[in-house]
């Protein structure tokens, strides 16, 4: 079975620049997550998927930060501009939401660096 | 607020030795608590789950242990091995429709040989 896929693995910006990260999530997954990890803490949720739908994105930066799932699939994610502070690893994560298995299963994240 | 602690310094085991990792936690009353390991240049990895009506879990060489009156879990990983050595993560879900995960920062986990 294959993984959550991203890309890029890697992006180096400017500040004030725009950027788009992508997610493919397990196959069959309908609960998709987007999480941003910044240097040496743990990952913080930023938005939540129910197939095209969003159930969290309190944590979203929306003046800046925008994400879409159409057609319940794949994800994107975009800041819009960028800021220094935005530099982090940006990880998607996908779950069965079997009401049994909350499991999340994490992509190799896409790496940000704001300058 | 929510906050979740863990051991923010490395940890350093003698291989064949228990790693004995602690989460606490407060002002949660989360349904679930999970374990992920991450390797540098990787997402987390899912090792185990306990919900709040369990006391303790095992896989493996793996046990964890929730206590809800305490407000904190230990991880204990057994004849730990080299190849442990990695970042554990300790993760609460509130279970609902809302359930994205809220993470501490991690323990670094070195097990000399």
């Amino acid at each position: 079975e294959a993984g959550v896929a991203q890309s890029p693995r890697y992006k180096i910006i400017e500040k004030r620049q725009s950027v788009a990260f992508w997610c493919n999530p397990i196959s069959g997954h309908a609960t998709l997550y987007w999480y941003q990890q910044i240097l040496g803490q743990g990952p913080k949720l930023l938005i939540q998927f129910q197939n095209n739908g969003v159930v969290d994105d309190s944590q979203l930066p929306k003046d800046r930060f925008s994400a879409e799932r159409l057609k319940g699939v794949d994800s994107t994610l975009k800041i819009q501009p960028a800021k220094l502070e935005d530099s982090a690893v940006y990880l998607c994560a996908s779950s069965a939401r079997d009401r049994a298995q909350e499991t999340q299963y994490f992509g190799p994240g896409t790496r940000l660096l704001v300058l | 607020s929510q906050k979740i602690e863990q051991n923010s310094e490395a940890l350093n085991i003698q291989e064949g030795k228990t790693a004995t990792l602690t989460c606490n936690y407060t002002n949660y009353s989360p349904a679930y608590l999970q374990w992920y390991r991450q390797d540098p240049g990787r997402g987390p990895v899912f090792l185990l789950l306990i919900r709040e009506n369990e006391k303790e879990k095992r896989k493996e060489r793996l046990k964890v242990t929730f206590d809800t009156t305490l407000k904190q879990s230990l991880f204990h990983i057994t004849a730990s091995q080299p190849a442990d050595s990695a970042t554990y993560l300790c993760a609460l879900g509130s279970g609902g429709g809302a359930d994205g995960l809220t993470f501490g920062k991690g323990t670094h986990l070195i097990i000399q040989p």
